[in-house]
């Protein structure tokens, strides 16, 4: 059973730092890894989205890398801005028989807060 | 492109009621999955609809039950509601296999 991890549950930073946020999963044979976004009471929002034969994806200032053999993703968030400030969720999907239907497993997300 | 839509956003419902959740998939997507998440959790996945078949099922009792259209849009349906059930659901649209999954806001249910 695929588990999703992500340290740490909660980050306080000033304005103007950079970031990393970890995810690890257990099971190796991923299809795919997404990074999203979360407002409080809101729906999640995509952030990058990476393909297991890729290494990194980017945007703007956010970047994500992933490590299948060792079961880790990083997101790394570049001068921090106040409305950075959001839980931010990994999830997987697992690789089976030749392709993935997409199911995601998610980790319990890090609440990130950027203040002035 | 309206993205994926959900309705309604909020919605109170007594135990032992039934209740629909909609959802219509982002423009040329065919895949919708359903998420329950309570607070301060992940979103778990309860059921995926593709070609108007339940394709995966997570683990969630068959009082969770689904429906997918012609037109790609999704219902959730859950019966007999208990206090247990109140939380955000969530439906996410992807096109094809394996592919970037794109979430609406979702529906607060709150059992009372």
């Amino acid at each position: 059973k695929q588990e999703v991890t992500q340290i740490p549950a909660a980050l306080s930073v000033p304005e103007g730092e950079n970031l990393v946020l970890n995810c690890s999963f257990t099971d190796s044979a991923i299809y795919n890894l997404q990074w999203f976004r979360q407002d409080p009471g809101k729906g999640l929002t995509s952030l990058l989205f990476i393909q297991s034969s890729q290494r990194e994806q980017t945007s703007g200032r956010l970047n994500a890398s992933l490590d299948k053999s060792s079961g880790r993703s990083t997101l790394y968030i570049a001068a921090s801005q106040p409305g950075d400030s959001a839980t931010y969720l990994c999830a997987v999907a697992l690789y089976a028989g030749g392709t993935s239907y997409g199911k995601l497993t998610f980790g319990q997300g890090t609440i990130l807060t950027v203040h002035p | 492109d309206a993205g994926v839509t959900q309705s309604p956003t909020h919605l109170i419902k007594t135990r032992g009621q039934q209740v629909t959740l909609r959802c219509s998939p982002k423009s040329g997507h065919d895949t919708v999955s359903w998420y329950q998440q309570a607070l301060g959790q992940g979103p778990q996945f309860i059921f995926q609809y593709y070609e108007e078949e339940e394709r995966q099922r997570g683990n969630f009792p068959d009082r969770f039950s689904g429906h997918q259209f012609p037109n790609y849009s999704s219902e959730l349906n859950v019966n007999a509601l208990l206090l247990g059930d109140s939380a955000l659901y969530l439906c996410a649209s992807s096109r094809g296999e394996g592919t970037e999954a794109f979430f609406g806001q979702g529906t607060r249910l709150t059992v009372v």
